[in-house]
């Protein structure tokens, strides 16, 4: 009973450094997201997928880079890491896109950039 | 822009007590709203998902109902428990993603 799978689930990097976070589900579903959670700002949208093959910027996408690799597999790729990239960052997904089916969310990867 | 508000940011109740946790949103034209809880350090947990022709749904000791005329859904949670303590948020779908309100932070008090 997977549903959402994040990798890693930590990761400090030096500024400059490039990493990419993995994101895999395994309930076929058509829609995934990048999501990163800041103290006092919320979930804000970085990148989403609204079905293989497709990506479309969110609300906070400098600095990133995605890829929708399949249907199951979704990742993001920092090209050159920064301090203000210190986040926690969420993968999810939906079953299609729309307003009317239930997100899943991963566990979370929590990068710290020094 | 749909913009989601979730009032209070926190909230201490001691065990047993019956509450309410409240979210408001600006656009009425919503397809449905959901629930989460988050634990500190850990990842999101859809609790319930209530759609637009629905104005309630239960789950256990929880049920959430949906005022889409007036921009507000409210968060019940039924004899409440330390294992409660928790942030609680609530989302709206657009056809892009998720809008997210910035949580309630519950503690329930042994």
């Amino acid at each position: 009973n997977a549903g959402v799978t994040q990798t890693p689930k930590f990761q400090v990097l030096k500024t400059g450094q490039s990493m990419t976070l993995q994101c895999a589900q395994d309930m076929n579903h058509n829609s995934m997201y990048w999501y990163r959670q800041d103290p006092g700002m919320g979930l804000r949208l970085i990148y989403y997928s609204a079905s293989e093959g497709t990506t479309d910027k969110g609300e906070v996408p400098n600095g990133y880079n995605v890829s929708r690799l399949n249907k199951r597999e979704f990742s993001l790729r920092l090209e050159s890491a920064a301090p203000s990239q210190t986040s926690v960052y969420f993968c999810a997904s939906r079953a299609r896109p729309g307003q009317g089916r239930e997100a899943f969310f991963g566990q979370g990867t929590r990068l710290t950039v020094v | 822009k749909q913009e989601v508000t979730q009032i209070p940011a926190a909230l201490s109740v001691p065990e047993g007590e019956n509450l309410v946790l409240n979210c408001s949103f600006t656009d009425s034209a919503i397809y449905n709203l959901q629930w989460f809880r988050q634990d500190p350090g850990k990842g999101l947990t859809s609790l319930l998902l209530i759609q637009s022709s629905q104005r309630e749904q239960t789950s256990g000791r929880l049920n959430a109902s949906l005022d889409k005329s007036s921009g507000r859904s409210t968060l019940y949670i039924a004899a409440s428990q330390p294992g409660d303590s928790a942030t609680y948020l609530c989302a709206v779908p657009t056809s892009r993603q998720l809008t997210f309100g910035s949580g309630t932070q519950l503690t329930v008090l042994p």
